[in-house]
């Protein structure tokens, strides 16, 4: 079974820019959380879909959304971007089980000049 | 809230000695418990898990945990370092607040294996 895949891996942009990631999660997974993570602020949730729905969000501004489609891949968009928006951006899905196993992407490397 | 904490940043050790890294968890409910490691430019891979059928939770590549209750710990340990393990090892406990799926991470600790 295939895992989860994220593109792009790497993606440099400037400020006031926006950028889109995209996630697709393993086959059957109905679930897909995203996560930010910085050396300074370490893993941090982002957001959760469940089929098509948010059905949790972090404590991040409004910049950041997400959406998911009908056959559970995940898109995660940032508008006006930071230079503190540089991070690495995983994704994990899950079969959203009792037991919340979540299995992750390899990320997207963002970089904001 | 659900949070867990990991003592210890950085953890070096020789090879063939035992690897410890400590991880304490806060949940007002009976948590489930992760640890994942992260080799450098990867994503996480789940090393074990627990979900309350065993306290002492066999993993992938010779990792162990051991739940203690009594203790509010979750320590992962492997009785031979090898190389390989040098990674970034983080604890995660589920948090349902607000619903959903997801995972509160601890700070990580960096595990170098010397020669």
């Amino acid at each position: 079974k295939a895992g989860v895949t994220q593109t792009p891996r790497y993606l440099i942009k400037t400020r006031g820019q926006q950028v889109t990631l995209s996630c697709s999660p393993i086959s059957g997974h109905r679930s897909v959380s995203w996560y930010q993570q910085t050396p300074g602020q370490g893993l941090q949730f982002l957001f959760e879909y469940f089929s098509e729905t948010q059905r949790n969000k972090g404590n991040f501004p409004g910049r950041f959304s997400g959406r998911q489609f009908s056959n559970s891949r995940s898109e995660m968009n940032v508008s006006t971007l930071e230079l503190g928006d540089s991070a690495l951006y995983l994704c994990a899905s899950s079969n959203a089980g009792v037991y919340n196993e979540q299995f992750f992407g390899p990320g997207t490397r963002l970089t904001v000049l | 809230a659900q949070s867990v904490t990991q003592l210890g940043s950085h953890v070096s050790v020789s090879e063939g000695a035992l690897v410890l890294l400590r991880c304490n968890y806060s949940s007002s409910v009976p948590p489930y418990l992760f640890w994942y490691v992260q080799y450098p430019n990867q994503g996480l891979q789940l090393l074990l898990k627990y979900t309350s059928a065993a306290t002492l939770v066999k993993g992938i590549n010779g990792f162990e945990a051991e739940f203690k209750k009594s203790e509010t710990s979750f320590h992962l340990t492997k009785p031979s370092a090898h190389m390989s393990d040098a990674a970034e090892y983080f604890c995660a406990v589920s948090d349902f607040t607000g619903g959903g799926n997801k995972l509160t991470f601890g700070t990580g600790t960096q595990l170098k294996v010397e020669l």
